[in-house]
């Protein structure tokens, strides 16, 4: 089994829709939790962070379920740059160090 | 700042040549990652290292790859003999220390052995 695991996608959405992505982690050690977005041919860059009791930065809410083992990300009002894959991140058990990526899900938003 | 920094950008080469990618971090960074992405693959994480001594590098693939850190400011990851099947964009990413902390990359080494 993997360590994370994602949809690949991909999800083609309208502008202004609403999707959301899970993800599934398999050490139920870990400790810290991240979404990540990477552009076509670029490096992938912080999205935010994953707190246990849920937060939301503007357009974006990420969400924890501990006991359940996922992790989600809700994009309320989808731009065309919105576009990319995400990729969700969990840091391998105790270890805080060890970041384990998921190997991401593709959003596609049309006009 | 001027993030990550790593070179070169694109790299072709023949099957069983060396190849030396090189990685400078953000000032002030404690920890340093290797990893390679592939479309089959995903990110891997590689090796990673916290004040220049490696922590764990059970990600390398075998004794081909090899990667140090003489200092704060500077890594490498070679290959030697590179194969075929090493082709992949390699990033690099460094990070403070400390629970909680995020990676910042560098704009990654796309590699191809032919």
């Amino acid at each position: 089994r993997k360590e994370v695991e994602q949809d690949p996608g991909p999800f083609n959405v309208p502008e202004g829709a609403t999707v959301a992505f899970n993800c599934t982690y398999s050490n139920s050690a870990s400790q810290s939790f991240f979404w990540y977005r990477q552009d076509c041919r670029k490096e992938p860059k912080l999205l935010m962070s994953v707190y246990s009791s849920g937060n939301e930065d503007g357009r974006f809410t990420a969400q924890l379920n501990r006991a359940s083992q996922y992790i989600s990300l809700l994009i309320r009002d989808s731009k065309l740059s919105d576009s990319a894959t995400y990729l969700c991140v969990v840091t391998r058990g105790y270890n805080t160090d060890k970041l384990i990526f998921g190997t991401g899900t593709r959003l596609q938003v049309f006009p | 700042d001027a993030g990550v920094i790593q070179s070169p950008r694109h790299e072709v080469t023949e099957m069983g040549q060396e190849v030396t990618l090189r990685c400078k971090p953000i000032s002030g960074h404690n920890s340093l990652f290797w990893y390679r992405q592939t479309m089959m693959r995903g990110l891997e994480l590689l090796i990673y290292f916290n004040n220049n001594v490696p922590i764990d590098d059970s990600g390398m693939p075998e004794d081909r790859f090899s990667a140090k850190m003489p200092n704060a400011s500077f890594s490498t990851l070679k290959i030697q003999p590179s194969e075929p099947r090493d082709s992949a964009v390699y990033f690099c990413a460094s990070s403070l220390t400390g629970p909680g902390g995020s990676l910042t990359f560098g704009s990654g080494t796309r590699l191809t052995v032919v």
